[in-house]
């Protein structure tokens, strides 16, 4: 996906536990998203950030955090995951204040039992 | 009201006819729109983007955009069931770092 991976692709974790997705990309761009998708809610902002250290939330922002300590890697981490959290998540990477539109990641499927 | 609104359909469309997608917006500040296809089970792909008023074609496809009635819509010329798929339309205000994503409206084409 030109330049942007997820992962890992998939993953079943138990609730209660931590988990961490990881955003990689290889173009240099400033601004990186994480997004989940859920039928019937469409695509929903939970984090992003627009540059190293620098992020902000989104809409749905409770039981998740974010952290970016290179340009290149952008990782949301689930504190205590719940079963609401069951859901797919994208990655997207922005050159310039979402201008231009964003290029997904391929997603991560995320169940928690 | 939503910020971007979209029919969530199921659109059908029979094979060779356009198929026409539309989709509305609540900010007058928006300035950026773009349309994303998604398959099932895929992520988002772009094939469209539109910024000022009137028509954008690009192959089968054609973005229209009207800011005085904020409406943007795609049209796919000679549909085909390889473009069955979800399509969302976002938004880009002015100043905002972010896109407003509609919930998509999923297109299917019948052979």
């Amino acid at each position: 996906d030109a330049g942007i991976t997820q992962s890992p692709r998939h993953k079943v974790t138990e609730t209660g536990t931590p988990v961490t997705l990881r955003c990689h990309q290889t173009e240099n761009h400033r601004y990186m998203y994480w997004y989940r998708q859920d039928p019937g809610h469409g695509l929903r902002l939970i984090h992003y950030s627009y540059g190293v250290k620098d992020t902000d939330k989104g809409e749905v922002s409770d039981g998740y955090s974010v952290s970016r300590s290179k340009t290149e890697d952008f990782l949301l981490t689930l504190e205590s995951a719940t079963s609401s959290q069951t859901s797919v998540y994208f990655c997207a990477i922005s050159a310039d204040r979402a201008n231009y539109g964003y290029t997904f990641g391929s997603g991560t499927r995320l169940t928690v039992v | 009201q939503k910020e971007v609104e979209q029919n969530s359909g199921p659109l059908s469309v029979p094979e060779g006819a356009i198929a026409s997608l539309n989709c509305t917006y609540s900010d007058r500040g928006s300035q950026s729109f773009f349309w994303y296809r998604q398959y099932s089970g895929k992520s988002p792909e772009l094939i469209m983007s539109i910024y000022s008023n009137g028509d954008k074609e690009d192959g089968r496809f054609t973005a229209q955009l009207n800011k005085a009635s904020q409406y943007v819509s795609l049209l796919i010329r000679d549909s085909q069931p390889s473009d069955s798929a979800t399509y969302l339309c976002a938004v880009n205000i002015f100043g905002n770092e972010k896109l407003t994503f509609g919930t998509g409206t999923r297109l299917t084409i019948i052979p």
